[in-house]
């Protein structure tokens, strides 16, 4: 299983918020690393959605937003839309394994 | 606008080889560290592999250190994957990915850094 810990599925009804957990441990994100996350629709290729914990990339509408704390971190998606379903991925780095680690992938269902 | 298009995906019988390329454009090729990630049916996103923006650093994941090798041709703006010794568990899309910080020398860039750009993958199929 993946080294980062992402809820399966979550879901929400237009113009609802959801967040998506991503929990790791002292080797990774409690060791201070940095958390991105990306976006991977159906059809296209994975968007890197936030960078570095909180930043948005140019392009990214602030409907996004992160956050990290300890050895976890979220993802914030307010205003939910139809063009927002897909699966949402953390990836963060372990001083343990000396890799890049992700997460298992999270599918937002758009009610 | 930056591109990252990879070839080379199909179907291989086990203990086999395959080569994965990338072709990258719309940004300097030769100022940015690469990556290969891996994801297979059902399962979440895999790194691969890592090579400098000079091609002097390369390292690998566990899963396939001793039968994947990372190179690139700054000259060409291509990156390659040469995968030997396949197993099914290796089946999965495979994506070439960019380093966001350009120049990374150091370990601490290299584990910090996100991945800006993403192709749309390859398959790569291991079966008898």
């Amino acid at each position: 299983q993946s080294v980062l810990t992402q809820p399966p599925s979550v879901s929400g009804a237009p113009g609802q918020r959801v967040t998506i957990s991503c929990t790791g441990t002292s080797s990774n994100i409690g060791a201070g690393y940095a958390v991105h996350w990306y976006q991977h629709l159906p059809g296209t290729a994975p968007r890197l959605l936030i960078d570095t914990n909180t930043n948005r990339p140019s392009g990214v509408p602030d409907r996004f937003s992160a956050s990290k704390s300890g050895t976890s971190a979220s993802l914030a998606i307010t205003g939910l839309q139809a063009e927002d379903e897909g699966d949402y991925h953390c990836q963060s780095y372990d001083g343990s394994l000396r890799n890049s680690v992700f997460g298992g992938g999270t599918k937002l269902t758009v009610l | 606008q930056v591109q990252l298009v990879e070839s080379g995906g199909g179907v291989v019988q086990p203990g086999r080889s395959l080569r994965l390329s990338c072709v990258a454009s719309g940004f300097t090729f030769r100022s940015y560290g690469m990556r290969w990630v891996r994801q297979a049916p059902g399962k979440g996103l895999e790194w691969l592999a890592v090579i400098s923006f000079d091609g002097t650093y390369k390292d690998y994941a566990y899963s396939v250190k001793g039968r994947f090798t990372i190179s690139r041709d700054n000259s060409k703006n291509t990156l390659d994957l040469q995968m030997d010794s396949l197993r099914p568990e290796d089946t999965a899309v495979y994506y070439c990915a960019k380093d966001t910080k350009a120049y990374c020398t150091s370990s601490e860039c290299y584990a910090s850094t996100s991945f800006d750009s993403w192709g749309q993958g390859t398959l790569v199929t291991v079966s008898s």
